[in-house]
């Protein structure tokens, strides 16, 4: 199994809405990683986890909550976002720290 | 300059090489990377190098690196029709991040 899986592929919130994107990878990966990519950009690094510890996060807001229940599972909760905050959202995993990342085909976000 | 830079687009007939070029920031840079995007998809892995190698060939594919000037290359050989996608390049820095330039859009003439 070499994917890395996100649900939900589309998701639609209002500002005072509470949501979760998730995202799960088999591969054994021990680095798992959400990039957030606006259209017709590249992606742009939010958070990254190593061994379900977070290592890396590049200043994002709070209303991004990220969680990691284990070295399966990736989840980003979402809480009070803005319009400016839609965009697609993608997960990805590598087998150690900046690896080769594999990634999945990402959560559509549109905040109303 | 803190930007991964690449060329926004890219026009090919199909059957000839395509050239994508990318100049990356971080000359400590130990792993550079090169994605291929498919409208409305992820990120694809479609090949990467070390820093301490010149070239690396993978059957259409053909990356060169000149780590002196900081310059990565993707040709694509033979391009076809399914190769029309944005491609990005990326490198790994020191600090472990990985970060991908604006990506290039490859077009394929008819």
């Amino acid at each position: 199994d070499t994917e890395v899986t996100q649900t939900p592929k589309h998701l639609v919130m209002g500002m005072t809405n509470k949501k979760s994107l998730k995202c799960e990878q088999h591969m054994g990966h021990r680095a798992m990683y959400w990039y957030k990519q606006k259209a017709k950009k590249p992606p742009e690094l939010m958070f990254v986890y190593s061994y379900e510890k977070l290592s890396i996060n590049e200043s994002v807001p709070s209303r991004f909550s990220p969680e990691c229940p284990n070295s399966s599972l990736l989840n980003l909760h979402l809480h009070a976002l803005q319009p400016e905050d839609s965009a697609l959202y993608l997960c990805a995993s590598s087998q150690f720290v900046a690896g080769e990342l594999f990634f999945g085909e990402g959560s559509r976000l549109t905040v109303l | 300059g803190e930007d991964v830079e690449q060329s926004l687009f890219l026009s090919v007939r199909e059957g000839d090489s395509s050239v994508i070029n990318c100049t990356y920031t971080d000359s400590s840079s130990t792993y550079l990377y090169w994605y291929k995007q498919e409208p409305g998809a992820g990120l694809q892995l479609l090949t990467y190098i070390f820093s301490n190698m010149d070239m690396k060939q993978d059957q259409r594919l053909t990356v060169l690196l000149n780590k002196k000037d900081k310059h990565l290359s993707l040709r694509i050989a033979d391009t076809q029709t399914g190769d029309s996608a944005i491609y990005f390049c990326a490198e790994k820095r020191v600090d472990d991040k990985i970060i991908f330039g604006k990506g290039t859009r490859l077009h394929i003439l008819p």
